[in-house]
């Protein structure tokens, strides 16, 4: 299988706290990226990474990929409330076929 | 503007019974998706359209489920004969040709098979 494997598969923090999820995938890939998803909604696009790039930021997000070990982790910091959702990545090859990893649930408490 | 509509949100149908999923992807992008997701499981790729191309069935997971795609625009999924298996949330997507181009999600069609 191409899909990625997201770990934590669940996480639980203190509102403020950081969080920080991690996806590893197996093929070669055009760029990673992350998605968020609240209980019975479709998927919200967060973040793409090329896979030139190492890292990437916006806002309280922070990407990083390592393309050596087929890896990708998104920080979230100060962390809040809402931020309580799962979290998904996923990566792109050369066909535009996007591969979706387990997902991370996320829950923030206030 | 418009996001990625789908219809119905829910559907409960019967074992055996056939079904058909509408999505209306945004106006003017020309790659369209089908994922499957079980209960808090990740996404199944299912098929995708891309422009003009043949589509990539590669995803789907019998020949009892179809997709077609007309005028570029909308797109049904139909599951023939549905079984117990079947049910799960059926998600639409859909984004510009343009490696790069984020995914715009519909909210999905949950289906119930009894």
């Amino acid at each position: 299988s191409q899909q990625g494997e997201e770990d934590p598969q669940a996480l639980s923090i203190q509102e403020g706290e950081n969080a920080t999820m991690n996806c590893s995938y197996k093929t070669s890939i055009n760029n990673l990226q992350w998605y968020r998803q609240n209980s019975g909604r479709g998927l919200v696009h967060l973040i793409l990474i090329r896979s030139n790039e190492r890292e990437k930021h916006s806002g309280r997000l922070r990407v990083t990929l390592d393309t050596s070990k087929k890896s990708s982790s998104l920080l979230i910091t100060a962390s809040r409330a809402a931020d309580t959702a799962s979290y998904f990545c996923a990566t792109q090859g050369n066909f535009n076929k996007f591969y979706f990893g387990s997902g991370t649930k996320l829950n923030v408490k206030p | 503007g418009a996001g990625v509509s789908q219809s119905p949100s829910n559907k409960v149908t019967e074992k055996g019974k056939d079904v058909e999923l509408r999505c209306d992807p945004i106006s003017g992008h020309t790659a369209l998706y089908w994922y499957r997701q079980s209960l808090g499981q990740g996404l199944e790729f299912l098929i995708y359209f891309q422009g003009n191309s043949a589509p990539d069935k590669s995803g789907l997971p019998s020949d009892r489920f179809s997709a077609e795609r007309t005028g570029g625009s909308v797109s049904t999924l139909t599951i023939q004969r549905t079984q117990q298996e079947d049910s799960a949330v059926y998600l639409c997507a859909s984004s510009f040709l343009d490696t790069g181009s984020p995914l715009h999600f519909g909210n999905g069609t949950r289906l119930t098979v009894t």
